[in-house]
């Protein structure tokens, strides 16, 4: 089955520094990318999700980047603040519905 | 408003009990699944459903049998709980096919 790999586990930055995270995954069927964000005690809140036909998307500070070749998706917020202090986590889906396969997520901490 | 209900919020069981985990969704999805947030695990992909019928089983474990009485219900339940048990449980929604895949805030079970 679909194996994704979430690094790194912990970040810190600071306010209005960029934050990277980068998800592999296995499954070349693999077709539909989403980043979420959890806050404590919270569910998880949708950030973005691109289609394979989709390199790059951008939107409100957050830039999205998919590799299909090497399997690689990354998310940048830029210019950070402490409000985005939080655990983020990348999940992949076949078909965009059914089951999602999620990485073990990145527990995000900007320090103002 | 909340558009996923999951009750309770919190609860705790003892070892050997039964426990029934709620989920009611009020987006008029036709699909549901449960998914499980354990501390050492990346959040894993329980069930699906749709129409009110199981479409994929992905916990191999007999004691987790979900329970749709109505169309936007997806309840939980769970019997001999163990101490593994323990983790947030995540109801999730969507239209089949839709990229409005919601989850709903979870509910944290702690076995003792």
């Amino acid at each position: 089955g679909e194996q994704v790999e979430q690094r790194p586990p912990h970040l810190s930055v600071r306010e209005g520094d960029s934050a990277f995270i980068i998800c592999t995954y296995t499954d070349s069927a693999t077709a539909y990318f989403y980043w979420y964000k959890q806050e404590p005690g919270a569910g998880l809140q949708l950030l973005m999700s691109v289609f394979s036909n989709v390199d790059r998307k951008e939107e409100q500070g957050l830039t999205v980047l998919l590799n299909k070749k090497d399997k690689r998706l990354s998310l940048n917020l830029t210019a950070a603040h402490p409000g985005d202090s939080a655990v983020y986590f990348c999940a992949v889906s076949e078909t965009g519905y059914q089951n999602f396969y999620f990485g073990k997520g990145t527990s995000l901490t900007v320090i103002p | 408003d909340p558009k996923i209900i999951q009750k309770p919020k919190y609860l705790v069981a003892v070892t050997g009990s039964e426990k029934i985990l709620i989920c009611e969704q009020y987006l008029g999805h036709n699909a549901m699944y449960w998914y499980r947030q354990s501390a050492k695990k990346p959040l894993e992909f329980m069930f699906s459903y749709s129409y009110q019928k199981l479409m994929d089983n992905q916990t191999a474990s007999s004691r987790f049998q979900p329970q749709s009485s109505k169309k936007n219900h997806l309840d939980l339940q769970i019997t001999a709980l163990k101490p593994d048990d323990s983790a947030t449980y995540f109801c999730a929604s969507s239209h089949t096919g839709g990229s409005d895949y919601t989850f709903g805030s979870g509910t944290r079970l702690l076995v003792i």
